[in-house]
């Protein structure tokens, strides 16, 4: 099983900074990494895919890079509803699709 | 438009069945791989299991082997997902979600709204 680790868990930030949020896989996955945004009570919204193609009507500000086992999504510019849990996820290899952790970006 | 709408939340006794449904519009069920994930209280995302309705191609997370079973309806473009027993530790948000046409293709795109699963002990 690929094993996804996110960094950092908790990213501090203030409305209009640019945050950089980490994935990493345990084995090489190529270009099959997504990126996900979950509000509270909500389920997943997928940002990027491809690790980085943007989703039907994602902002601009979300971008994403990275291949092989190391990748970054960039938000260039925090807005308050930006202000959520992300999640990055391997489609490369099943069993199983793996999700990282989750990094938490809050009100600095 | 592509809509998938879970079945409504679950209140269930430990070891009682469960079968909780997904049903999809608005694409060709039958070409579409569909998956279903768990998230536990105040946890991250896991894969359950995934299932290809064209042919029932089931495949399933090492972790939910023999725990669950998924399955579909074509006819009414509904996929499921069941348990026989159920256990506390199955308390969670299930959430079904529409991935590619072929199995490393796409990740879950299309997601339900999800369907809150409650076992008391």
């Amino acid at each position: 099983e690929i094993v996804m680790t996110q960094s950092p868990a908790t990213l501090s930030v203030s409305p209009g900074e640019r945050a950089t949020l980490s994935c990493r896989a345990s084995q090489s996955i190529g270009s099959n990494l997504a990126w996900y945004q979950q509000k509270v009570g909500q389920a997943p919204r997928l940002l990027i895919y491809g690790a980085s193609t943007r989703a039907t009507d994602i902002p601009a500000r979300f971008s994403g890079s990275g291949s092989g086992t190391e990748f970054t999504l960039t938000i260039s510019s925090l807005q308050s509803e930006d202000f959520v849990v992300y999640y990055c996820q391997q489609y490369k290899i099943w069993p199983p699709f793996t999700f990282g952790p989750g990094t938490k970006v809050d009100f600095k | 438009e592509v809509q998938l709408v879970q079945s409504g939340a679950e209140v269930k006794e430990s070891g009682e069945s469960l079968k909780i449904s997904c049903k999809t519009s608005g694409y060709s069920f039958t070409t579409y791989w569909i998956g279903w994930v768990r998230q536990m209280p105040g946890k991250g995302l896991e894969c359950v299991g995934i299932i290809y309705p064209g042919d029932s191609d089931t495949r399933y997370s090492p972790s939910f082997q023999g725990q669950v079973t998924i399955s579909v309806d074509k006819s009414i473009s509904t996929a499921y997902l069941q348990w026989s027993s159920l256990k506390a530790s199955d308390t969670a948000m299930y959430y079904c979600a529409r991935l590619g046409r072929t199995l490393y293709q796409l990740p879950p795109g299309n997601w339900g709204q999800g369907t809150l699963v409650t076992v008391s002990s």
